[in-house]
């Protein structure tokens, strides 16, 4: 597509309910980032994948937190047994390699709430 | 490491003054420097970026931003606002020359635009 898609745009779960918040890069970007947006916490690096490398899960605050992504492309992040502090906007971007001085995009982000 | 200071959380001006919002940086090693924009429920985009060469950086809408080594700034100005440029702006750094390195952010400043 044109752009960074991610789904659902909004969702409301339950405490202790999983979530997958799915991530649709622009079409031959091999760097696929995901990043948490709170209050109080700014942005806050969360996991990126290049290519066919081991990804980089320095990011992930827990282990209720994982990502994956399948044949190069679509990314799911989900998160087990959601707690509200994991209430924020998760914002998927991408970009053509990993090379730092590379533009990444970002897409309009899904909002968590957990009530 | 690196790190980021934006010394303004909010900026109000008025619609037509000029505006510069401030970005300090701190790292061990050489970093490219970018400033992002975000709209109100919208994703992140990029308004400029410095890699190397001319210090003075122009960007989209008007933007420009000046790279200053001996004190560790990227300042971002425009010489005469808009209402519609009322968006939060961020500041952020990646290290220069790697691969899979990810954006550090500082904590965005929201300018305001009054009429």
């Amino acid at each position: 597509g044109a752009g960074v898609s991610q789904s659902p745009s909004n969702k409301v779960t339950e405490k202790g309910k999983d979530v997958e918040l799915r991530c649709d890069p622009i079409s031959g970007h091999t760097a696929l980032y995901w990043y948490r947006q709170s209050l109080g916490q700014g942005l806050e690096f969360l996991i990126y994948f290049q290519g066919n490398s081991a990804p980089d899960k320095s990011g992930l605050p827990s282990d209720r937190f994982s990502a994956e992504r399948t044949g190069g492309s679509v990314s799911t992040l989900t998160i087990q047994r959601t707690q509200q502090e994991d209430s924020a906007v998760y914002l998927c971007a991408s970009s053509g390699d990993g090379n730092s001085g590379n533009t990444i995009y970002f897409g309009e982000g899904s909002w968590l709430t957990v009530v | 490491a690196q790190s980021v200071t934006q010394l303004d959380s909010q900026v109000p001006v008025f619609e037509e003054a000029p505006v510069e919002l401030r970005c300090n940086y701190s790292s061990s090693v050489s970093v490219y420097l970018f400033w992002y924009v975000q709209y109100p429920n919208q994703g992140l985009q990029l308004l400029l970026k410095y890699l190397s060469g001319s210090t003075l950086v122009k960007g989209i809408n008007g933007f420009e931003a000046e790279f200053n080594k001996s004190q560790t700034s990227f300042h971002l100005r425009k010489p005469s606002v808009h209402i519609s440029d009322t968006a939060e702006y961020f500041c952020a750094v990646s290290p220069y020359g790697t691969s899979g390195s990810r954006l550090t952010f500082g904590e965005g400043t929201q300018l305001t635009v009054n009429p």
